[in-house]
């Protein structure tokens, strides 16, 4: 079966220091895959994304993550967090295959508490 | 990006009646989803919304208990039939016209009594 791991349940970082949230998936077949970002009592916003090309990607507030396709991660990282990123942190991926449908495939996320 | 409004945002309902939850999307996208996420978890999908023909249903979800439609490429609705306290949850749709990353809608809280 297709799953999305994330090893971090919750992240609690200092304001300034770096943060590193961890995703793995497990499949053979080509994937497309995603980061959003959940604020308290919103909906998701997309963070960044990886589709082909190069594998370290940028996006938005400073995040980027870097796609492993050997150890099939897709970490998430910020070299200097602010309390403003204390949010749930979603890894998500699209398998690519016949019958996998085209829906996203979510972990069961990661709680960021940044304090002072 | 598709720009993705979803009502209601919130409601309490009695147990045993129905609930209607409407998506509508500011430009026409190909794909439309519905995932529930309970308190404190992860996102579950529960159908791909297909424009004029019936849902492509997840385990675990039947069209008995929430049925779809989705009439053209910007409208979609989910109802949460004789809904039970389990059925508590934040609803949310998501969209896009292709696989460079859905967006998704603000979620609809739902209490039930």
């Amino acid at each position: 079966a297709q799953s999305v791991t994330q090893l971090d349940s919750q992240v609690p970082v200092f304001e300034e220091a770096p943060v590193e949230l961890r995703c793995n998936y497990s499949s053979s077949v080509s994937v497309y895959l995603f980061w959003y970002v959940q604020y308290p009592n919103q909906g998701l916003q997309l963070l960044l994304k990886y589709l082909s090309g190069s594998t370290l990607v940028k996006g938005i507030n400073g995040f980027e993550a870097e796609f492993n396709k050997s150890q099939t991660s897709f970490h998430l990282r910020k070299p200097s967090v602010h309390i403003s990123d204390t949010a749930e942190y979603f890894c998500a991926v699209i398998y690519l295959g016949a019958n996998s449908g085209y829906a996203l495939n979510f972990g069961k996320g990661t709680s960021l508490l940044v304090t002072p | 990006s598709a720009v993705i409004s979803q009502k209601p945002s919130r409601d309490i309902c009695q147990r045993g009646t129905s609930l209607t939850i409407q998506c509508q999307v500011d430009s026409q996208v190909t794909m439309m989803f519905w995932y529930r996420q309970q308190p404190g978890q992860s996102l579950t999908l529960i159908a791909t919304a297909n424009q004029g023909s019936e849902a492509t249903y997840e385990s675990g979800f039947v069209i008995d208990k929430f049925p779809i439609s989705r009439p053209n490429l910007t409208f979609s609705t989910l109802t949460v039939s004789n809904m039970s306290p389990e059925d508590s949850s934040i609803y949310l749709c998501s969209g896009g016209t292709d696989l460079y990353g859905y967006t998704f809608g603000s979620g609809t809280r739902l209490t039930v009594v």
